[in-house]
This record gives C-alpha cells, structure tokens and sequence, in this order.
C-alpha cells in the first residue's frame, strides 16, 4: 500500500471552530489531493497541490484552504467548520497523468463532524 | 463538464454468481482513463481495474474484468466467482489530465454491492 497517513482519523468539532487535516506521505509523489465523500455524491475534489507552495481550487473548494510547505505533506483547514462540511476527507497522492499506471492512491479517510 | 453516471445504487447476489456493475460517463476529450475503486466497510479505497482509453482491449486483473464501449461511453465491471470479500461500495471514475501533470478523478455516485453466502 502506499506510504499515506491522514490525522486525525475522526474529529467531532462545534460549529464555527477551525479544523484542520493532515495529509502525509512518504512515496515522495509530486501531486496530493483532498477529496471530500458524502452519500449520492462519491467522492468531489477539494484542492489539489502540484508541487511545493503550488497549490489550486478543485470543484468543491469553498469553505476550505490548503497548504503545502513540505513535499510529504498536505494540509487542508476549514477556518470556521459548518455543519455542511460534516464528510468524510479523502487525500490522495499520484506520480504524474503522463506517467504509464500512475492511478491515485488514497488515505484511510478522515471522519469529520460539525455539531 | 464530465459526468460519471453509476444507474445501480444497490445489487445484491450470492455467493459465486457473477455480477456487472453499470457505468457511463460523458466527456469530450480523447485521453483519458477509467478506473473501478472498491470501499469496503474499512473505508479504504482500493484500485481494482484500470481502462486507458486509447487501449480497444478491455483490462482483466483475476475474476475482474471491464466492458470498454469507448463509443458509447461505457464503462461495466464483471465480477466473475463473486466471494464474500466482494461485499463493498464500488465507484467508477474517469481520470482527465487538469494542470501541471496533475489529474483529476471525478468518480460516479457508487453501487453498493452485497455478496450472500
């Protein structure tokens, strides 16, 4: 399996308080992901990173900031959790889209719930 | 925008039957990939199969096989010898290039397949 550890694997926070994720890796992959699943929906893109401080929006991004300081990791926060975030986040690591077999791979998942 | 479309929300069958799985998919690129990711109970995500679009021979990995209608733009999974582990949430995805070599996975809704001893 690949070398991804998310943190905390479940959180349960009050409405208005920051979160944030944590995303590490040790396969040395240039690209990270944060996807976020919830039912009816599968699993939407976040924010994405193609490298060290490069860092941009994907479908779903409002609500949420990233940061990427170190290649291992990849930080997601919610500056004031509502409960419409109550999901379950998913980061995920890939080599390159140009690169043969180089799928996604993903972390074990964070629980994550706004009360 | 492209659209991963899963029509099966649930199956259920039993024990070393085979099953396929519905997927399709709307897009207008050339290159890209497809993939089937399985979620068992654990909430891990786990690759099953990969599809590159440009390859016409459908993938096979052991009792997982795909039917590839590039045309149609469909995408089924076939689970030959169904077994008990098979039991999860099964997502279909499409994978397109997006930026810097980076890639996107925009994955279909999910059928949760049941396996019954």
């Amino acid at each position: 399996d690949a070398g991804i550890t998310q943190s905390p694997r479940h959180k349960v926070t009050e409405t208005g308080t920051p979160v944030t994720l944590r995303c590490h890796q040790t396969e040395n992959h240039r690209y990270m992901y944060w996807y976020r699943q919830d039912p009816g929906h599968g699993l939407r893109l976040i924010h994405y990173s193609y490298g060290v401080k490069d860092t941009d929006k994907g479908e779903v991004s409002d609500g949420y900031s990233v940061s990427r300081s170190k290649t291992e990791d990849f930080l997601l926060t919610l500056e004031s959790a509502t409960s419409s975030q109550t999901s379950v986040y998913f980061c995920a690591i890939s080599e390159s889209f140009f690169k043969p077999n180089s799928p996604l791979h993903f972390g074990n998942g964070t629980r994550l719930t706004v009360t | 925008a492209q659209t991963v479309t899963q029509s099966q929300p649930e199956m259920s069958v039993q024990e070393a039957e085979t099953v396929t799985l519905s997927c399709t998919y709307d897009t207008s690129e050339n290159n890209y990939y497809l993939f089937w990711y399985k979620q068992p109970p654990s909430r891990q995500m786990i690759l099953v199969i990969r599809q590159e679009a440009y390859k016409q021979q459908n993938a096979t990995e052991n009792r997982f096989s795909v039917n590839f209608q590039k045309a149609a733009k469909s995408f089924s999974l076939k689970i030959s010898d169904s077994q008990l582990g098979d039991t999860a949430m099964y997502f279909c995805a499409f994978m397109k290039y997006i930026i810097q070599g980076a890639q996107k996975l925009v994955f279909g809704q999910g059928t949760r397949l049941t396996i019954n001893p």
